[in-house]
């Protein structure tokens, strides 16, 4: 049980430009989630995914935001045009079927 | 929208003191989970109930789940000055929705 790994763990980028991360699930979970966190705030829901397909999406994955998960393993998250109000942390996290999540430590963007 | 809430949002306590934080929820659960940040990290599972049990322990966490009030409570024993962060309750039967937490602070 390597963990779930979660790549880069910060990011600065300006505003418009694009930014993608990545993140390695504990290999025996199926299901993967993703979660924004914002200052002061509980992790909101975005997507999950059970192996390749991509079963639920929040309000919050605006048509900038999209996620993908080939081949059932890794994910990426890639969000396009960035804005200042996309700043925050980037959370992953896979599911053991007894139902915890185990998180990696988050992927910080800043938008300039 | 966010399913639990948290009470209190922040708490401060000596170290060696006890703390308690609450959860409510809104809609029936098949389990309650409570989770663990610290500062810039990821989220720590701590604890899982099920919905047919009322309290779990392990080590020195106690949770209590009443399904009738939509409410579940933490207790922490014996506070030490690493159990500061955040702590945050999780609920949905499917994938979890989490509330905005309580930021639990042991002081020395």
């Amino acid at each position: 049980d390597t963990g779930v790994s979660q790549d880069p763990r910060h990011k600065i980028t300006k505003r418009g430009q694009n930014v993608t991360f990545r993140c390695d699930p504990i290999s025996e979970h199926n299901r993967l989630y993703w979660y924004r966190q914002t200052l002061g705030q509980g992790p909101e829901f975005l997507t999950y995914f059970q192996n390749e397909a991509q079963l639920e999406k929040s309000r919050l994955l605006s048509d900038r935001f999209s996620a993908e998960r080939p081949k059932g393993s890794f994910s990426t998250l890639e969000i396009q045009r960035t804005e200042q109000g996309d700043s925050a942390m980037y959370l992953c996290a896979s599911i053991r079927n007894t139902g915890e999540l185990f998180f990696g430590e988050g992927s910080r963007l800043t938008v300039l | 929208s966010q399913q639990g809430e948290e009470d209190p949002q922040a708490l401060s306590i000596q170290e060696g003191e006890n703390a308690t934080m609450n959860c409510s929820y809104k809609t029936s659960i098949n389990n309650l989970q409570w989770y663990r940040q610290n500062s810039g990290r990821g989220l720590v599972h701590l604890i899982l109930i099920r919905s047919n049990e009322r309290e779990k322990h392990s080590g020195r966490l106690r949770v209590t789940l009443d399904t009738s009030k939509k409410s579940s409570s933490l207790l922490i024993t014996a506070s030490r000055a690493a159990d500061t962060a955040s702590y945050f309750c999780a609920t949905g039967p499917d994938g979890l929705t989490f509330g905005k937490g309580t930021h639990l602070i042991i002081q020395p």
